[in-house]
């Protein structure tokens, strides 16, 4: 059974840093494409970055890129995404995702973990 | 960046009602199109790959359709655990993007 565990979330002022986890297992996790997928309170669902496999490809959306990293740990099983100079509208649930790929860069999100809490406030 | 519009935004239905949402992009993106179903306080769970594939488990209830820019998401026959917010999503480029979502709701 394919399992996805964040963990991370919490309380971090503007401008500060928050470094997430996700530790998977039930699927061989090197083969997989991995992403993370937020949610702002009430609002609807935002992709933030891709890792390929073998971590040699990274993409990010515009609103995160030069401040979020993400990066994983193949002999762990563990995804991560550095958050760095975080601001409110950074605010959200975080979901872990693991990607199918259907062809050259064109994946979907088949399994997600249950979300960590980022809240960015003073 | 590929614009995902869903309608309606929400939508009330009954028990047994046949409701269909639909999906259109700003530009083709061929069939790579997923749709999701998010409960309150749960994570999203996708129900459909590539316009017309059922995921393992989903009812086949569910059911989609369509190509290039114009989608729709059907359900056959609405059961009380089918009450949830839908929102279909784009693979064919990065950024990846998702639709604003559509609430469905009990009438």
């Amino acid at each position: 059974e394919v399992q996805l565990l964040e963990s991370g979330g919490g309380l971090v002022q503007p401008g500060g840093s928050l470094r997430l986890s996700c530790a998977a297992s039930g699927f061989t996790f090197r083969n997989y494409a991995m992403s993370w997928v937020r949610q702002a309170p009430g609002k609807g669902l935002e992709w933030v970055s891709l890792i390929s496999g073998s971590a040699d490809r990274t993409y990010y959306a515009d609103s995160v890129k030069g401040r979020f990293t993400i990066s994983r740990d193949n002999s762990k099983d563990t995804l991560f995404l550095q958050m760095n100079t975080l601001r409110a509208e950074d605010t959200a649930v975080y979901y872990c995702t693991k990607l199918w790929k259907l062809g050259p860069e064109k994946y979907y999100f088949d399994y997600w973990g249950h979300g960590t809490l980022v809240t960015v406030s003073s | 960046d590929i614009q995902m519009t869903q309608s309606p935004s929400s939508l009330s239905a009954s028990v047994g009602d046949r409701v269909t949402i639909t999906c259109r992009a700003s530009q083709s993106i061929s069939n790579y199109l997923n749709w999701f179903q998010q409960k309150p306080g749960k994570a999203p769970k996708l129900l459909i790959y590539v316009v017309s594939s059922l995921q393992s488990g989903v009812p086949s209830r569910f059911s989609g359709s369509g190509s290039g820019t114009d989608f729709t998401l059907t359900i056959s026959s609405l059961q009380p655990e089918d009450f949830a917010t839908y929102y279909c999503q784009q693979s064919y480029s990065t950024p990846i993007t998702f639709g604003q979502g559509t609430r469905l709701q009990i009438k």
